[in-house]
């Protein structure tokens, strides 16, 4: 079956230590994105990819980076600029031109030690 | 550039009882997909019902209808026979030709 999972489900990062979480879908979608959830709170966008070797900024974008080597990956890397990482990380792809079809990952918890 | 907007960011019923959840959008596209989606305390994405915005017809589902207005861009969601299970939070979302956009969400409490 076709889906989207995200690595590790739970991850612990040190005091100015950088952390790549793992997104990898197998529904051949051409757009990715990563989500920021704080407790209580809405998602906000941190970066997406509409295409493999191109990805734009969102909203939240420092203390973060990204790659989009392969069609399938689109790893998240939490660098230790990002003062506050301790979050709900959500992956999603979407397919179609206006991005009519939507899968969500599980989800990453990030925590600080 | 596009935007979604969730006013009401708690909101409470009672059991079996019908309840709406509001979103407006902007956007200058003429051909785009809403969403409602559900985020339990899982924290899982689930999808409660889709909207393509050529079709005039509201999107039903069960318990779960929509009242799409497209000159307005407004996409609220009614719940009806409000269920204990129905407790999460919900987000709107547009997806368009440029990225997707979520809504801040509406946290729904249905109580026994």
């Amino acid at each position: 079956d076709g889906g989207i999972t995200q690595s590790p489900k739970y991850l612990f990062r040190k005091e100015g230590q950088n952390v790549t979480l793992s997104c990898e879908q197998n529904l051949n979608h051409d757009a990715m994105y990563w989500y920021r959830q704080d407790p209580g709170q809405g998602l906000r966008l941190i970066y997406y990819s509409q295409i493999v070797n191109d990805f734009q900024k969102g909203d939240i974008a420092e203390g973060y980076s990204v790659s989009r080597e392969k069609k399938e990956s689109f790893p998240l890397t939490v660098t230790s600029a990002q003062k506050n990482p301790t979050a709900f990380y959500l992956c999603a792809s979407t397919w179609g031109r206006n991005n009519e079809k939507l899968f969500f990952g599980s989800g990453t918890q990030l925590s600080v030690l | 550039a596009q935007t979604v907007t969730q006013s009401q960011p708690e909101m409470s019923v009672q059991e079996a009882e019908t309840v709406t959840l509001s979103c407006t959008y902007d956007t200058s596209e003429n051909n785009y997909y809403l969403f409602w989606y559900k985020q339990p305390p899982s924290r899982q994405m689930i999808l409660v019902i889709r909207q393509e915005a050529y079709k005039q017809q509201n999107a039903t589902e069960n318990r779960f209808s929509v009242n799409f207005q497209k000159a307005a861009k407004s996409f609220s969601l009614k719940i009806s026979d409000s269920q204990l299970g129905d407790t999460a939070m919900y987000f709107c979302l547009q997806g368009g030709s440029e990225k997707l956009v979520f809504g801040k969400g509406t946290k729904l409490t249905v109580n026994p």
